[in-house]
């Protein structure tokens, strides 16, 4: 069954270091997500993708978190400088432009700032 | 404002039966969805509703009325693996996804 892959799994981090995150989408679905989500809310996206085009960024904080799907396959999140704030589990999800267009989830990178 | 409520926690025996109740308020509506997600894990799909009516899938049931802006999941035949949180997201007029904080559904034994 095709998955949503990211790493890494787990991230630890210093306050003001850089981190990153891959996401490789299920093979042929065009549209993808980041999201992030803090312990008992639900996700909140903050980019989405259509091929290697943006289609909504409208709540990424743009100082400091930057996207990109260069070649409409997988995508790379980062986070420069990283914030206490940050620490939250970040989602990649992919789907099939269609009627239900379907979200489906990679297993997500647990980030903890220190 | 967009809004989605739903009980933040529920408890419920194991075999029982569970109803996990949803209310939108939404810009448009393209359709309705619930996932199921394990502590620690990603949100795994369970189920799509864009009509009214009821919708079966196993021991999963989901429930639409679009003109009360209202779903419910059903959890039949409750497994101590049923536990978990239950997270309803509304599709609005732009396409995108509208997200609820989610229902932790604790199962006691």
């Amino acid at each position: 069954e095709a998955e949503v892959a990211q790493s890494p799994r787990y991230k630890i981090t210093e306050k003001s270091q850089a981190v990153a995150f891959w996401c490789d989408p299920i093979s042929g679905h065009a549209t993808l997500y980041w999201y992030r989500q803090i312990l008992g809310q639900g996700p909140e996206l903050l980019v989405q993708f259509q091929d290697e085009s943006v289609v909504d960024d409208s709540q990424l904080p743009k100082d400091r978190f930057s996207a990109e799907r260069l070649k409409g396959v997988d995508s790379t999140l980062k986070i420069q400088p990283a914030e206490l704030g940050d620490s939250a589990m970040y989602l990649c999800a992919s789907s099939l432009p269609g009627e239900a267009d379907t979200q489906y989830f990679g297993p997500g990178t647990r980030l903890t700032v220190l | 404002g967009q809004n989605i409520d739903q009980p933040t926690e529920m408890t419920a025996t194991e075999g029982a039966i569970v109803q996990i109740n949803c209310t939108y308020q939404t810009s448009g509506f393209n359709g309705l969805f619930w996932y199921q997600q394990h502590a620690g894990e990603a949100p795994t799909f369970l189920s799509y509703n864009v009509l009214d009516g009821l919708e079966e899938k196993g021991r999963f049931s989901s429930f639409l009325s679009r003109s009360k802006g209202y779903s419910y999941l059903l959890l039949k035949e409750l497994q101590m693996k049923d536990s978990a949180s239950y997270l309803c997201a509304v599709k609005d007029s732009n396409y995108q996804l509208i997200w609820g904080a989610g229902t932790k559904l604790i199962i006691k034994p």
